[in-house]
């Protein structure tokens, strides 16, 4: 089992650009979950979704912010535009309802 | 609200001697407690939670709810353990909290 799937692993834009992430959950997995971890701190809650209806998207910056789950599998997050203080490790998570949380590799974003 | 602390970001100990790392934790409800650990250039993945009452790569952790602390400890310390580990507290509503980390190092 390829466990949960993120890309890009790396990307450096410049503020005001736009940029997306995408995640693939294990298959199965109904929850998923968007985290973003700054340097130094725990990862941090952006959205989480239940099959393909956000639940719980009360710490997403909606004004820049947006996901998607379409067909409740794959998700995408996107930044719209990006700005200096974005830079950190975007974390894709996925949990069966009783289960344990996975985590991918993340997408370490580097705003310029 | 709940809120997890870890007051070490660095733990350094000799291999073969005990560690522990701190966690505290503040949620009114009953919180179920997790510590997960992230080994250099791998992603973060559940070393062990509360319910399971387990002990994994010979970690443990006691739920203290009268000083709200979830502890990590292992008697004897070995160099492959070296990693950072969080501290996360699920509560009603199966929001995740972190800790801010703490990076343990064993030193041969």
């Amino acid at each position: 089992e390829a466990g949960v799937v993120q890309s890009p692993r790396y990307k450096i834009i410049e503020k005001k650009q736009p940029v997306a992430f995408w995640c693939n959950p294990i298959s199965g997995h109904n929850t998923l979950y968007w985290y973003r971890q700054n340097l130094g701190q725990g990862p941090e809650l952006l959205i989480r979704y239940e099959n393909e209806e956000a639940v719980d998207d009360s710490q997403l910056p909606k004004d820049r912010f947006s996901a998607e789950r379409l067909k409740g599998v794959d998700s995408t997050l996107k930044i719209q535009p990006a700005e200096l203080g974005d830079s950190a490790v975007y974390l894709c998570a996925s949990s069966s309802y009783s289960g344990g949380r996975y985590f991918g590799p993340g997408t370490r974003l580097t705003v310029t | 609200a709940q809120r997890v602390t870890q007051p070490e970001k660095l733990l350094s100990v000799f291999k073969g001697a005990p560690v522990e790392l701190k966690c505290n934790y503040s949620y009114s409800g009953s919180p179920e407690l997790f510590w997960y650990v992230q080994y250099s250039r791998q992603r973060l993945q559940l070393l062990l939670r509360h319910i399971s009452r387990e002990s994994i790569k010979g970690f443990t952790a006691d739920l203290n709810k009268g000083e709200t602390s979830f502890h990590l400890k292992k008697p004897f310390a070995q160099e492959e353990d070296s990693a950072m580990y969080y501290c996360a507290l699920s509560g009603s509503a199966r929001q995740l909290t972190f800790g801010s980390g703490t990076q343990l190092t064993v030193l041969p």
